[in-house]
């Protein structure tokens, strides 16, 4: 079945740059695309970046300078870096899935990331 | 960007009653292919969001007919009929007509 699981450090230090990991099964990079959503404590929804089946990319204007996303087909994991970390970046982080403009289908569980030294 | 509007911000409900969650685009979410990409999500505590309804109107798999959604253009609404314990949580409406993808704020549904 469709299964999408985040990984990363946890606790990250201001300043500091953030590499999350998502790790799929039950289907392939190659034929969906990946987006990276985050939620703020309490707060609601923010779309960060995405990954589409073809390998193109795009990001959210406001952090774009600060992100990276990229694949790795064979492992099956999508890779999320945000360089310059701030205390307002901590948030839960979630991947989920899509194909075209078609809705985020399935979700990850997310991980939470707290920024503070 | 655009920006969706989710009224109310929280509704507060019995078991078994109905419930009608409003959210309005800054601009219309008719895609140049004619198809229309507003989806509507259930966010239950300590959870990541579920998909309810795709495109307008279609029930995600394993979704009950309790759900369903409706409008054109830039007005939309997520109907709930007979509340049940399980519904309760925060409901967003996501678009992906235009890029970058935005989320409405949120509507928070609680017992009364």
């Amino acid at each position: 079945q469709v299964q999408l699981k985040e990984s990363g450090p946890g606790l990250v230090q201001p300043s500091r740059t953030l590499s999350l990991t998502c790790t799929v099964s039950g289907f392939s990079l190659t034929s969906y695309g990946v987006s990276w959503v985050r939620q703020p404590p309490g707060k609601g929804l923010e779309w960060i970046a995405a990954i589409w089946s073809g390998g193109s990319t795009d990001y959210n204007s406001a952090l774009k300078s600060r992100l990276s996303i990229s694949r790795d087909t064979s492992k099956s994991q999508v890779l999320l870096k945000m360089n310059s970390l701030q205390t307002e970046d901590t948030a839960m982080y979630f991947c989920a899935r899509f194909r075209g403009s078609w809705a985020f289908d399935y979700w990850g569980q997310g991980v939470m990331v707290t920024v503070s030294s | 960007d655009v920006v969706l509007t989710q009224t109310p911000v929280s509704l507060l409900i019995s078991l078994g009653g109905q419930a009608s969650i409003s959210c309005r685009s800054s601009q219309s979410l008719v895609h140049s292919n004619g198809n229309t990409y507003l989806h509507w999500y259930l966010q239950k505590p300590g959870q990541s969001p579920q998909l309810l309804i795709y495109q307008v109107s279609n029930r995600f798999s394993g979704i009950p007919d309790r759900f369903s959604g409706s409008g054109s253009g830039t007005d939309f609404t997520l109907k709930i009929s007979r509340v049940e314990p399980e519904d309760l949580g925060v409901y967003y409406c996501l678009q992906r007509t235009h890029n970058p993808p935005t989320f409405g704020g949120g509507t928070k549904l609680e017992l009364k």
